[in-house]
């Protein structure tokens, strides 16, 4: 029972670098999500995705990029990494109807641009 | 834009106390409420999950209401122990593509 995995779980990048930050799931779910908390603050929507193939914007989505291939895998790219995108990075599941089963959170990524 | 506020920022309580954390919304079209655990340096935990049909949900000493027409939710902790020591997350879920929106959570400190 994997549920969400998220690798790698810390990284530090050096300015102008880019990396991917890799999340998938076996639960089978169509919905997924990535979200960004810095300290003292909620969580934040980065991008979604509603099915293979099918991405779009959350809340905070510049710098980064996205993309479905399959319905396991939701990887998140940071290009050019900038000292603002330091941060955790959580990646998140759910499966129709969400209003009954909610989310399922992997266990994060912690990013430092230096 | 839907919006979610928890008051205080941070508590601490001894040991032993019933203590209720809230949690606000703006937009009463929500399809559930979530709360969520957060251990320091840790993923999140959901803990109890409201419908928007529902009132209230209980699991163990944790009991969470739902009042969608007020924008007010609650989650009731009783006899606290210093293992609830944690931030507390509280997340509504709305919008035709199921978005979670969080608030930025609630520190609580248990005093042995």
């Amino acid at each position: 029972n994997a549920g969400v995995t998220q690798t790698p779980k810390f990284r530090i990048l050096k300015i102008g670098q880019s990396m991917t930050l890799q999340c998938t799931q076996d639960m089978n779910h169509n919905y997924m999500y990535w979200y960004r908390q810095d300290p003292g603050m909620g969580l934040k929507l980065i991008y979604y995705s509603v099915g293979a193939g099918i991405t779009d914007k959350g809340e905070v989505p510049n710098g980064y990029n996205v993309s479905r291939s399959t319905t396991e895998d939701f990887p998140l790219r940071l290009e050019l990494a900038a000292p603002s995108q330091t941060s955790v990075y959580f990646c998140a599941s759910s499966t129709p109807p969400v209003s009954s089963y909610g989310y399922t959170f992997g266990s994060g990524t912690r990013l430092t641009v230096v | 834009k839907q919006e979610v506020t928890q008051i205080p920022a941070a508590l601490s309580v001894p040991e032993g106390e019933n203590l209720v954390l809230n949690c606000s919304f703006t937009d009463s079209a929500i399809y559930n409420l979530q709360w969520f655990r957060q251990d320091p340096g840790k993923g999140l935990t959901s803990l109890l999950l409201i419908q928007s049909s529902q009132r209230e949900q209980t699991s163990g000493r944790l009991n969470a209401s739902l009042d969608k027409s007020s924008g007010r939710s609650t989650l009731y902790i009783a006899a606290s122990q210093p293992g609830d020591s944690a931030t507390y997350l509280c997340a509504v879920l709305t919008g035709a593509n199921s978005k979670l929106t969080f608030g930025k959570g609630i520190t609580l400190s248990v005093r042995p």
